[in-house]
């Protein structure tokens, strides 16, 4: 069964306090893994899109890279801004279908 | 550029009452999305729309039907709500095409409680 896990749940940092976020995945023939940030309140928002393992991209403080079994979401020097919910998401093969975890609840502490 | 427009924003109902939630997309994208969002749950694929005219089942599509009505609008039904329809539903569309492509573009949701 394709099946999409993060962690941890939750995460506080202090701001500068770098850390990574876990998204792990089980699909057959990944056709690629996506990224969002929620704030309270608002929809997902997108941040990246990885389509094969090795493949690595950047906004600002975060990174996010992946492997064959699972991807992290690296965040430099956070900020009390870069507090929200970091959803990981993969497509099922063959189909327009989406699957997401269950997030990862980051505070940033001033 | 609006995006994707939800409406209601906020809903109350009682348990049998029917109700409809609209989305619109102003993308020209040709796939759209219902998801529900709960507590600890993340988010759920309810149905889908992969074009104009097509539409699939997701993962928890009991107790709803959905409606293409043309490329832009997406809507959702509950028939006869019940307080395990208690939620928050969101809209999405994809981008097909050009830099954000594979991207979901989503609404602001509707707050749904069902008494």
């Amino acid at each position: 069964e394709d099946q999409v896990t993060q962690s941890p749940e939750a995460l506080r940092l202090q701001e500068g306090e770098s850390s990574s976020l876990n998204c792990s995945y089980t699909v057959s023939g990944l056709r690629g893994l996506f990224w969002y940030r929620q704030d309270p309140g608002k929809g997902p928002e997108f941040l990246f899109t990885l389509y094969s393992a090795g493949e690595e991209k950047e906004k600002e403080r975060l990174k996010a890279t992946l492997t064959k079994k699972e991807s992290f979401l690296h965040i430099t020097a956070p900020k009390p801004e870069d507090s929200a919910t970091y959803l990981c998401a993969v497509q099922a093969p063959g189909t327009y279908k989406y699957i997401f975890g269950t997030g990862t609840r980051l505070k940033v502490l001033a | 550029n609006a995006g994707v427009t939800q409406t209601p924003k906020f809903q109350v109902l009682k348990t049998g009452q029917s109700m409809t939630l609209q989305c619109a997309q102003d993308m020209n994208h040709n796939s759209m999305y219902w998801y529900r969002q709960d507590p600890g749950m993340g988010l759920r694929l309810i149905y889908y729309s992969a074009s104009e005219g097509t539409t699939d089942k997701g993962e928890v599509p009991n107790g709803y039907n959905v409606s293409r009505l043309n490329k832009r609008e997406f809507s959702l039904r509950l028939e006869s709500a019940a307080p395990s329809q208690t939620s928050v539903y969101f809209c999405a569309s994809l981008s097909n095409s050009g830099r954000q492509y594979n991207e979901q573009f989503f609404g602001p949701g509707t707050r749904l409680t069902v008494l």
